[in-house]
């Protein structure tokens, strides 16, 4: 399994863009990469999923390179309530049922 | 929105005593995982479940733990004889079966706290 590398923690300011990079350079050619929230005492929340270029929803976007080393979760205009710890996992969504979790980035959106 | 529930929302025990802890999952749901989190470190994976047997474990999951799925509808971590270190966040997940858009999503309950005194 990929393992996955995050920043440990970002701060920004309400209305921003926030940016967070995962580096997987072990990702597979089956591996899809997926972004969960965790707020306090929750379980996380899935945010996005894609395998390559780019994935939009109506929270965030997703940008894959072409190589797919890396993926960057892009959070527009972010508000206090987007502070929480986020994190990219990366694996097959069949065939395997391993899903692990790193560290995560714990983002702080300040006022 | 379908939810994953788990029960108790908390739990104190002793060290030494034995622990269930329920997952009611979402129902077209096929695989099914258990996670715990220490307070303040990251999500860790214990185990996952497909077609009533284990899928893959974590060196975590020794022989104190198990689990079931005993009428075909909760999913069960039993933790046989718990010590100190078992307190923690535990949490259920499952997902659909692969195929279709973001496939492999996990949905997660709002977690079990377990402190073991």
């Amino acid at each position: 399994l990929a393992k996955t590398t995050q920043p440990i923690s970002m701060d920004s300011y309400e209305g921003q863009e926030v940016n967070i990079t995962c580096s997987h350079n072990n990702i597979a050619t089956n591996d899809y990469i997926t972004w969960y929230q965790q707020f306090p005492s929750q379980g996380p929340r899935f945010i996005i999923q894609g395998y390559k270029t780019k994935v939009t929803n109506e929270v965030a976007s997703l940008f894959i390179p072409a190589d797919r080393k890396s993926s960057t979760l892009s959070l527009p205009r972010v508000s206090l309530s987007d502070t929480a710890v986020y994190y990219c996992l990366v694996g097959a969504v069949s065939g395997t049922y391993k899903y692990i979790f790193g560290t995560g980035t714990r983002l702080k959106v300040l006022a | 929105e379908p939810e994953v529930t788990q029960t108790p929302s908390h739990q104190v025990t002793q060290m030494g005593q034995e622990v269930i802890l329920r997952c009611v999952p979402i129902s077209n749901h096929l695989y099914f995982y258990w996670y715990r989190q220490i307070l303040g470190q990251k999500v860790e994976f214990l185990v996952s479940f497909y077609n009533n047997e284990i899928s893959e474990k974590s060196e975590i999951f020794d022989d104190q733990f198990s689990v079931e799925r005993p009428d075909g509808s909760n999913f069960t971590l039993k933790i046989r004889s718990t010590k100190l270190e078992d307190s923690a966040m535990y949490f259920c997940a499952n997902t659909r079966l692969a195929g279709g858009p973001n496939t492999g999503e996990l949905f997660f309950g709002e977690g079990s706290r377990l402190t073991v005194l």
